[in-house]
């Protein structure tokens, strides 16, 4: 049973558009959450995070939204740029425990 | 600032022969994982160790054998290969006191042919 699901393989946008990623959990145990970028041939590095105890968190061009009742995420990139071309992973955790991944989204921002 | 470093980075191997992925990190975390990434799927967690001295099975241990050497470094044993361990290998690290963030090595590519 996959707990983190990221039901989108991939998302095309145009650049300076929005783009949205979304992320669906189904234990209501996890109390934090966070994406993570992946270029090709490099590591994921994170992103931007969010606790349960709050439903919004900005860093620049990156929002992301936690909806508890639906149990579901989403991240934001507002204006989409070629550089944001990669793999993006959302992830969640229990009691600073170890991290469950998605399998993750390939955002491709086209010029 | 080196974070997360593992050997080799690329790596082909027959069946059968075995071979062992080194990680270190220098940011004095507590707890360490070896990840494995298939085409398609996501970071799934093989083994992990929440303090030195301590060792833990993830989603898919079948296979894979590790030490905790030091509070520094983790090791990935693959005992005796097989065409179904081929896969892109990640170490990473994070210090649960400060935060939830996991940070990665940049990979290990390991064809087992």
């Amino acid at each position: 049973d996959q707990q983190v699901k990221q039901n989108s393989p991939s998302l095309s946008v145009q650049e300076g558009r929005i783009s949205i990623l979304n992320c669906d959990y189904t234990n209501s145990m996890f109390d934090y959450f966070l994406w993570y970028k992946k270029y090709p041939a490099e590591g994921p590095t994170f992103l931007i995070s969010i606790s349960s105890i709050k439903d919004k968190n900005e860093d620049g061009r990156f929002t992301v939204f936690l909806n508890k009742s639906a149990k579901h995420l989403s991240l934001h990139i507002v204006p989409s740029q070629p550089g944001d071309s990669a793999v993006y992973f959302c992830a969640a955790t229990r009691d600073a425990g170890k991290s469950t991944f998605g399998d993750g989204t390939t955002l491709t921002v086209k010029p | 600032n080196a974070g997360v470093t593992q050997t080799p980075k690329f790596q082909v191997l027959k069946t059968g022969q075995s071979m062992t992925l080194q990680c270190a990190q220098d940011m004095n975390h507590n707890s360490m994982y070896w990840y494995r990434q298939d085409p398609g799927m996501g970071l799934r967690l093989i083994y992990y160790s929440a303090s030195e001295g301590t060792t833990d099975k993830g989603e898919v241990p079948n296979g894979y054998n590790v030490s905790r050497l030091n509070k520094r470094e983790f090791s990935l044993r693959l005992e005796s290969a097989a065409p179904s361990q081929t896969s892109v290998y990640f170490c990473a690290s994070s210090e649960p006191a400060s935060g939830n963030t996991i940070y990665f090595g940049e990979g290990s590519w390991l064809t087992v042919v």
